[in-house]
C-alpha cells in the first residue's frame, strides 16, 4: 500500500471560489479515491477514479488523474461555507493510507 | 441501512486501565479497518480484519494493542494498560471486501486517558 501526499497543506479562499487540492503518489495503482473530513468525523468517500480514467465529476466536484506524472487533483467549484473541511486522497490499495489532507477554509 | 456504527462515541480512563473499542460494519460488509487519528493529523492506518481473521496488523503497536473481528458481533479494538499517549480519535471503517473497494467511516471514539 502507499500514502499518498496532498498539497497544499493548507488552502483559505473566499466563498464562491475554486478550490483545487493536489496528491502524488509512488507507485502504479488501479484506482484513486479522494475523502473529506469534517470536523471530529469520520471520512465521506467523494469519488473514485480509475487508472484508465482521466477525468471524473461528480455535482461541483472534478477530478482528474495523470497516471504518467502519478498525480491526481481535486476542483470544487463556486465553494461554500459547507465545503471547510479536510481533504484525503487515497491511492488504490487493499487497505487505503492516509496523508495529512489539505485543510480547506472557505470565508464568507 | 444503518451506517457503521461505533461506540462508546467517549471514553474516559485512567492510565492503567483497559479501553474497548467497538465498531459494527455495514450490513454486508465482511471486511474492517481500525484507524488512529491525532489532533491536526491524518489517520494512522492499524489494522484490517476480515471476519475471523487478522489481514493486515503493521500499523498495530507491538504491546498493549489487540483487535478482534469474531463471527458474530461487532468489531472490537482492545487497549491494554492505556498511556496518556494512546488519547486519540479512533475510527473504524467497513468495506464489501472487494479490492480497492471503497470505505465506509463510523463517527469515531474519542479516548481521553486522564
Amino acid at each position: 500500500s502507499q500514502q499518498g501526499e496532498e498539497d497544499p497543506q493548507a488552502l483559505s479562499i473566499q466563498e464562491g471560489e475554486n478550490a483545487t487540492m493536489n496528491c502524488s503518489y509512488k507507485t502504479s495503482i488501479n484506482n484513486l479515491q479522494w475523502y473529506r473530513q469534517n470536523s471530529g468525523r469520520g471520512l465521506v468517500h467523494l469519488i473514485l477514479i480509475r487508472s484508465n480514467e482521466r477525468e471524473k465529476h461528480s455535482g461541483r466536484l472534478r477530478v482528474t488523474l495523470d497516471t504518467s506524472k502519478k498525480s491526481s487533483s481535486l476542483l470544487i467549484t463556486a465553494s461554500r461555507a459547507a465545503d471547510t473541511a479536510s481533504y484525503f486522497c487515497a491511492p488504490g490499495a487493499q487497505k487505503l493510507v492516509f496523508g495529512q489532507g489539505t485543510r480547506l477554509t472557505i470565508n464568507p | 441501512n444503518a451506517g457503521v456504527m461505533q461506540n462508546p462515541r467517549h471514553l474516559v480512563r485512567r492510565r492503567g486501565q483497559e479501553a474497548r473499542l467497538r465498531c459494527s460494519p455495514m450490513k454486508g460488509h465482511s471486511h474492517v479497518y481500525w484507524y488512529r487519528q491525532l489532533p491536526e493529523e491524518g489517520l494512522k492506518f492499524m489494522v484490517y480484519l476480515q471476519k475471523e481473521n487478522i489481514i493486515d496488523e503493521s500499523g498495530m503497536p507491538k504491546e498493549r494493542f489487540s483487535a478482534e473481528f469474531p463471527k458474530e458481533g461487532p468489531s472490537i479494538l482492545r487497549i491494554q494498560q492505556v498511556v496518556r499517549g494512546d488519547s486519540a480519535a479512533y475510527f473504524c471503517a467497513s468495506s464489501e471486501g472487494v479490492t480497492n473497494e471503497k470505505l465506509f467511516f463510523g463517527s469515531g471514539t474519542q479516548l481521553s486517558v486522564l
